[in-house]
């Protein structure tokens, strides 16, 4: 079946940049795009970002242009956000979620990946 | 990008029905039939309901239906049942491939 795996919890210090990767398995990875999503803590969901898979090609959210970064690694199927000059109000869940390029939802997700900053 | 608004909660008992409502403007809702709908339980990640305004993936009950006219998007949860509590975001293109989401609703199972 189509599943998204992320990476483990990760503590960072502020100024510090984090890497999360997002493995793919079930479907060809090439064939749709990866995109990022975050939820601060009792917050609403939040669009980081994509990536289209197949040509490394990008489009980021305003919110973040200069700070995030998203890869991947077409040979172990596996896409990553990396975040850079974190500050606290960067504490939040990081999902992945699969997406036909073109088409506007995103299904299905990964599971989360938790980003505590703090000194 | 800002985010789409929705009302902070909606509860209905069971077998009721509750809508819940997705503003934006004509530069995202309203400008294109690209609004979905997500169901996120406690500590989970979003699950897909709803995309391309009504259309639901295979598995989701056809208890859950969408809408759209104009700059707000909808969704109606029929026959509602105690599993159906949890927090529902809706999410819409925005143009030149950005996305936003809306504030999100908790709904409550009275």
């Amino acid at each position: 079946q189509v599943q998204l795996v992320q990476s483990g919890t990760e503590v960072k210090k502020p100024g510090a940049s984090v890497k999360v990767s997002c493995t793919a398995s079930g479907y060809i990875f090439t064939n749709y795009a990866m995109h990022w999503v975050r939820q601060a803590p009792g917050q609403r969901l939040e669009w980081m970002g994509w990536l289209n898979t197949d040509n490394g090609n990008t489009k980021y959210s305003q919110t973040f242009q200069g700070r995030i970064t998203l890869t991947r690694d077409t040979s172990a199927s596996t896409a990553y956000m990396i975040l850079s000059s974190l500050r606290s109000e960067d504490t939040a869940m990081y999902y992945c979620a699969r997406n036909v390029m073109g088409a506007s939802w995103f299904d299905p997700w990964g599971q989360g990946t938790l980003v505590t900053v703090s000194s | 990008q800002s985010a789409l608004t929705q009302p902070p909660s909606a509860s209905g008992s069971p077998g009721q029905s509750v809508t819940i409502s997705c503003t934006g403007t004509s530069s995202d809702v309203g400008g294109y039939n690209y609004v979905s709908w997500y169901q996120q339980h406690p500590g989970k990640a979003p699950k897909l309901l709803i995309y391309e305004v009504s259309k639901r993936p295979s598995g989701v009950p056809d208890r859950f239906s969408g809408s759209k006219s104009g700059n707000t998007a909808s969704l109606t949860v029929s026959g509602l049942q105690a599993e159906d509590e949890a927090d529902y975001y809706c999410s819409s293109d925005a143009g030149r491939t950005n996305y936003v989401f809306g504030t999100g609703t908790k709904v409550i199972v009275l």
